[in-house]
């Protein structure tokens, strides 16, 4: 399975900061998704964004698609240490999704 | 909100062993689930599509031999790790999609699979 590339790989902020996340994938998509992860822990659906929609907003994320470039960004702002996870983006072909590589966030106090 | 769950949610087994990991959909039906594994630091990889009362589809380099998938009803899918080997240890999730909703995948709590 072809997989998406994320960057950064980690991310090391203050609490109160904003994060910036991106996702960058190589075929044609229906929608794509962020997920989180924290530590050996299941994947907790964050936000999902069509492949017709722009930007979509959900408390403190913001989610961004640019299909022309292929590539997506996830903001998180005012982060707290309970932002502290593994985020990843995942793209939707065909009904399977295909994780990107992740971006490991650390929010410290 | 749609739940899933996967026992054992840890499972420690000798080398040559087989090991059986369930996936079922708590409150909804599920046509289809899928299975995926991560190593550490790692990135979800999806192992295969499996769907009910049918063969599964396995992504290309997942052998089909050594990891036995069935999904005998709308609830439950079962991956069937044979003849483990320390190479297998890996956390395995799983995933289901709603009938009613075919944008979302709901996902499993994990599975941490440790061979010896």
């Amino acid at each position: 399975s072809q997989q998406g590339e994320e960057d950064p790989q980690a991310l090391s902020i203050q609490e109160g900061e904003n994060a910036t996340m991106n996702c960058s994938y190589k075929t044609s998509i229906n929608n794509l998704q962020w997920y989180r992860q924290n530590s050996g822990r299941g994947l907790v659906h964050l936000i999902l964004i069509r492949s017709n929609e722009r930007e979509k907003h959900s408390g403190r994320l913001r989610v961004t698609l640019d299909t022309s470039k292929k590539s997506s960004s996830l903001l998180i702002t005012a982060s707290r240490a309970a932002d502290t996870a593994s985020y990843f983006c995942a793209t939707d072909e065909g009904g399977k999704l295909i994780f990107g590589q992740g971006t490991e966030l650390s929010v410290k106090p | 909100g749609a739940v899933v769950s996967q026992h054992p949610s840890r499972v420690i087994c000798k080398s040559g062993t087989s090991v059986k990991i369930e996936c079922r959909s708590l409150d909804f039906q599920a046509t289809t689930m899928f299975w995926y594994r991560q190593f550490p630091k790692q990135s979800l990889m999806l192992m295969a599509t499996s769907n009910e009362g049918s063969k599964a589809t396995y992504e290309q380099g997942v052998e089909k031999d050594k990891f036995l998938i069935n999904h005998a009803s709308l609830t439950l899918s079962t991956l069937t790790v044979t003849s483990a080997h320390p190479e297998d240890s890996s956390f395995y999730i799983c995933s289901a999609r709603s009938i009613g909703a075919a944008d979302t995948q709901y996902f499993g709590p994990g599975t941490r699979l440790t061979v010896l």
